[in-house]
């Protein structure tokens, strides 16, 4: 079964410090996917990571792909409140071609 | 704007009560699907319709029927829900099933059955 893992599932941190969060996955796929979710609002993409050693960086985001660890990280450098959200790692290759999401990781950057 | 609407964006509904959502892109994209996201649980995929073709159910009960009748529109059926039915329901779309192509969501039917 194809499961995707996040952690933390809660991060609460200070602006202007860094953090990452992480995303296992149970099986080989080479796409993975980071959404944002703001409150009440839609899916944001953020990131697409197409093949080992991908890293993609947008602003103070930068995602990165280890398809041998089965691993993503998003890393956040220089937190904002803007970044307050809930991010959500999914993996290409459910079996018809659909996403399977992470349970999210709540973001929440205090002053 | 993700080039996908969704509309109710909210809606009340009794047990007894028949509604439907509806989902609209035109962005050219081929597959859609129906998401639920309930609290505390990962998204859980509802439906994929790819090429206006249903290609599985993926279990989910019969009082939640969809419907596609072209590429560019995509409906919900609601009939005889139950509370725990209550969710956010979003609909996205892709260029063609998702491989190595990314989704975009519509902002979501926030759906409460009393």
């Amino acid at each position: 079964e194809l499961k995707v893992e996040q952690n933390p599932l809660f991060l609460s941190m200070q602006e202007g410090k860094n953090y990452t969060i992480y995303c296992n996955y149970s099986t080989t796929s080479d796409r993975l996917y980071w959404y944002r979710q703001d409150p009440g609002k839609s899916l944001e993409s953020l990131f697409v990571l197409l093949s080992n050693g991908a890293v993609k960086q947008e602003g103070r985001l930068m995602a990165s792909l280890d398809t041998k660890a089965r691993l993503s990280t998003l890393h956040i450098t220089a937190a904002v409140h803007d970044l307050s959200a809930t991010y959500f790692c999914a993996l290409g290759g459910g079996s018809q071609g659909n996403l399977i999401f992470g349970k999210g990781t709540k973001l929440s950057v205090k002053p | 704007e993700t080039g996908v609407t969704q509309t109710p964006r909210h809606l009340v509904m009794g047990m007894t009560n028949k509604k439907s959502l509806k989902c609209e892109q035109h962005l050219g994209h081929n597959a859609m699907y129906w998401y639920k996201q309930s609290a505390k649980k990962p998204l859980e995929l509802m439906f994929v319709y790819n090429f206006k073709e249903q290609t599985e159910n993926n279990s989910v009960p019969s009082r939640f029927s969809p419907e596609c009748p072209n590429s560019s529109h995509l409906f919900l059926h609601l009939h005889t829900l139950q509370p725990e039915d209550s969710a956010l329901y979003l609909c996205a779309s892709s260029l063609r099933d998702l491989r190595g192509t990314e989704a975009f969501f519509g902002q979501g039917t926030r759906l409460t059955v009393v």
